[in-house]
């Protein structure tokens, strides 16, 4: 079975700060696929990010980055000058390649950027 | 526009009645999926169907039944068996592999009357 945490519950920041989520997982598979979803308050999920467990480079798009350490089965995220619109509840998520179809989300973090 | 539609936006259960709650995706995907989200739990999975015709249990089944007989449409049928309804419902949808990224609906919000 594998599983997915995120320890943060909740992040508040003042506009311009920088944000980082933390994303632990464990999966008994040497193939998986790590995603991040960010959910805004209107409620449908968005795709930011699938990593595959071959590539451990680090990405940035935009104002977005995340660092991939198998290591440490980790895979963080962060927005660098955080604004309102980032606020949003962020879902890291995997799934093994033994049963592609079960994606396993964590719990979420609420990420509330202040003006 | 492509995508994935959820009906209806909020939906009210009286004890003992059975809903069904709408997905339908014209983004021509082999695989679809229904989500529960609950606070501070994050999704779990309910059905997946990978082709028409076919669909297997997720983690959390018990209460909930599927059909898939067309691929656009995944409807979900909340029964009676299911005791505690209440939570925020979304339909997804994948290409295969389905280790490709979901593309979410809107979401259902479920109460109870």
């Amino acid at each position: 079975a594998q599983k997915v945490t995120q320890a943060q519950t909740e992040i508040s920041v003042v506009e311009k700060e920088d944000v980082t989520l933390d994303c632990v997982y464990e999966t008994r598979d040497t193939t998986y696929y790590l995603f991040w979803y960010k959910q805004p308050p209107s409620g449908e999920l968005v795709f930011l990010i699938r990593r595959n467990s071959f590539d451990e480079q680090n990405e940035i798009s935009g104002r977005y980055s995340w660092n991939f350490q198998k290591s440490t089965s980790s895979f963080n995220f962060t927005i660098t000058a955080s604004q309102v619109v980032d606020s949003a509840v962020y879902f890291c998520a995997l799934i093994p390649a033994s049963n592609d179809y079960k994606l396993s989300f964590g719990a979420g973090t609420t990420v509330t950027v202040r003006a | 526009d492509g995508g994935i539609t959820q009906s209806p936006k909020y939906l009210f259960r009286k004890e003992g009645q059975n809903v069904t709650l709408s997905c339908e995706q014209n983004l021509n995907h082999d695989a679809m999926y229904w989500y529960r989200q609950d606070p501070g739990q994050g999704l779990r999975l309910i059905y997946y169907s990978q082709i028409v015709n076919d669909f297997q249990k997720g983690d959390i089944a018990e209460g909930y039944s599927v059909s898939r007989e067309k691929k656009e449409s995944f409807p979900l049928t909340v029964t009676s068996a299911q005791k505690n309804p209440t939570a925020f419902y979304l339909c997804a949808s994948s290409i295969n592999p389905a280790n490709q990224p979901q593309h979410f609906g809107d979401g259902t919000r479920l109460s109870i009357l």
